[in-house]
């Protein structure tokens, strides 16, 4: 079965330190991957995508993300945190639908 | 661009009664998709329509359905509510062009909460 999980259900950083929110993902065939945010009372927002092509991705609000093949894995990353990405992440995979992790609350410390 | 509007944004009802909720996509958008959001479940797809066609459909009872009109509006109904349908119910729009993966773009949600 196709399935995205997302190892931890909390991440805490401080603000200006780097970030990382992980995610697995199973799959067959070529995996099509996308990280979104929620923020409280809100709908879900586009990050950014892989579907082919170079294995680190570049989105919005400078995350960026490293699909590996052979970890079968699809972290995001920012270089550094602020205070207002404190939100909801949630890790996908399309297999003509969405199939969503259960989702990473990230915390950032000022 | 607007982007994707939902009504009601709070819902409240009753056991047994059924309610509806309203997604106003982007436009241009002919595809759009349901979710429903709970903290046990997590987000699970519910169903999508493209050009007044159920494209694709989650494992949800019947009485969850849903239907599109021509200007990709859609509409989904819950018929019979039970308490375990309180939830965060999300629509989501996206081009849909056959052979491309687009991302879909979320509205706020509606809340629905069932007594």
């Amino acid at each position: 079965a196709q399935s995205v999980a997302q190892p931890e259900d909390q991440v805490k950083v401080a603000e200006g330190n780097p970030l990382t929110v992980k995610c697995t993902y199973s799959v067959s065939g070529n995996p099509y991957l996308f990280w979104y945010v929620q923020y409280p009372n809100r709908g879900l927002q586009f990050l950014l995508k892989y579907i082919t092509g170079d294995n680190l991705v570049k989105g919005s609000y400078g995350f960026e993300a490293e699909f590996n093949k052979s970890q079968t894995s699809f972290h995001l990353k920012k270089p550094s945190a602020l205070v207002s990405d404190s939100a909801l992440y949630f890790c996908a995979v399309y297999t003509g639908k969405l199939i969503f992790g259960q989702g990473t609350t990230l915390q950032v410390k000022p | 661009k607007a982007g994707v509007t939902q009504t009601p944004r709070y819902l409240i009802k009753t056991r047994g009664q059924q309610v509806t909720l309203s997604c106003s996509p982007i436009s241009g958008h002919r595809s759009v998709s349901w979710y429903q959001q709970t903290p046990g479940q997590g987000l699970q797809f519910l169903f999508e329509y493209f050009s007044e066609t159920q494209r694709n459909k989650g494992n949800f009872p019947g009485r969850f359905s849903g239907r599109q009109f021509s200007n990709s509006r859609s509409e989904m109904n819950v018929s019979t509510l039970e308490l375990g349908d309180s939830a965060l119910y999300l629509c989501a729009s996206s081009l849909g062009t056959s052979g491309t993966i687009q991302e879909q773009y979320f509205g706020p949600g509606t809340r629905l909460t069932v007594t």
